[in-house]
């Protein structure tokens, strides 16, 4: 079975400062990760997602994240954050030869001004 | 370019009443996926098609669920007897191709409301 952890419920920064949302995975075999954000009423949006290559990927607005094998995590980060920045964020992980998406419970982003 | 469009966007029904909600994949999609959004099981997979294959049904949590995909192209989802765990917001995903890889571009979701 794959599974996906987001053990944060929740996470709040101010404007300006780093954002990180931490995602942990298992899986067997390789994992492929995914990022999706999803802001009120609205659909997931596409961020990011590593497939191979290189460990750090970098995605729209600015996000990026880092593939880490020895720790099974792949936590999404953000140098300076927005107040738009604030939805609710999902981590995913299909298995090679696979194609169904699991997802993490979700994390939801606060960015005060 | 056009996304993925799901209609209706909100449906509120009686119990044990039948809904259908309609997908729309992104033009030259070959694969199609619907997931639920509730609050209790968070995001899980529903049911997949690719091309002319015989879809996944595996997610499908009962018999009164139902999906088909017409001319490869639009999808409906069906549930009949609607109960009220049925209430959640259904979500529909297209993908370029079948693999692993390829990015699943999701619509905007049907919220249905059981009464």
């Amino acid at each position: 079975a794959q599974s996906v952890a987001q053990p944060e419920d929740q996470v709040n920064v101010a404007e300006g400062n780093p954002l990180t949302v931490k995602c942990t995975y298992s899986v067997s075999g390789n994992p492929y990760l995914f990022w999706y954000v999803q802001y009120p009423n609205r659909g997931l949006q596409f961020l990011l997602k590593y497939i191979t290559g290189d460990n750090l990927v970098k995605g729209s607005y600015g996000f990026e994240a880092e593939f880490n094998k020895s720790q099974t995590s792949f936590h999404l980060k953000k140098p300076s954050a927005l107040v738009s920045d604030s939805a609710l964020y999902f981590c995913a992980v299909i298995r090679s030869n696979d194609y169904k998406l699991s997802f993490g419970a979700g994390t939801t982003v606060t960015v005060r001004a | 370019g056009a996304g993925v469009s799901q209609s209706p966007s909100n449906k509120v029904t009686e119990k044990g009443k039948d809904v259908e909600l309609r997908c729309d994949p992104i033009s030259g999609h070959t694969a199609l996926y619907w997931y639920r959004q509730s609050l209790g099981q968070g995001l899980e997979f529903l049911i997949y098609f690719q091309g002319n294959s015989a879809p996944d049904k595996s997610g499908l949590p009962s018999d009164r669920f139902s999906a088909e995909r017409t001319g490869g192209s639009v999808s409906t989802l069906t549930i009949q007897r609607t109960q009220q765990e049925d209430s959640a917001v259904y979500l529909c995903a297209s993908t370029s191709q079948s693999g692993w890889y390829e990015t699943q571009y999701f619509g905007p979701g049907t919220r249905l409301l059981v009464l």
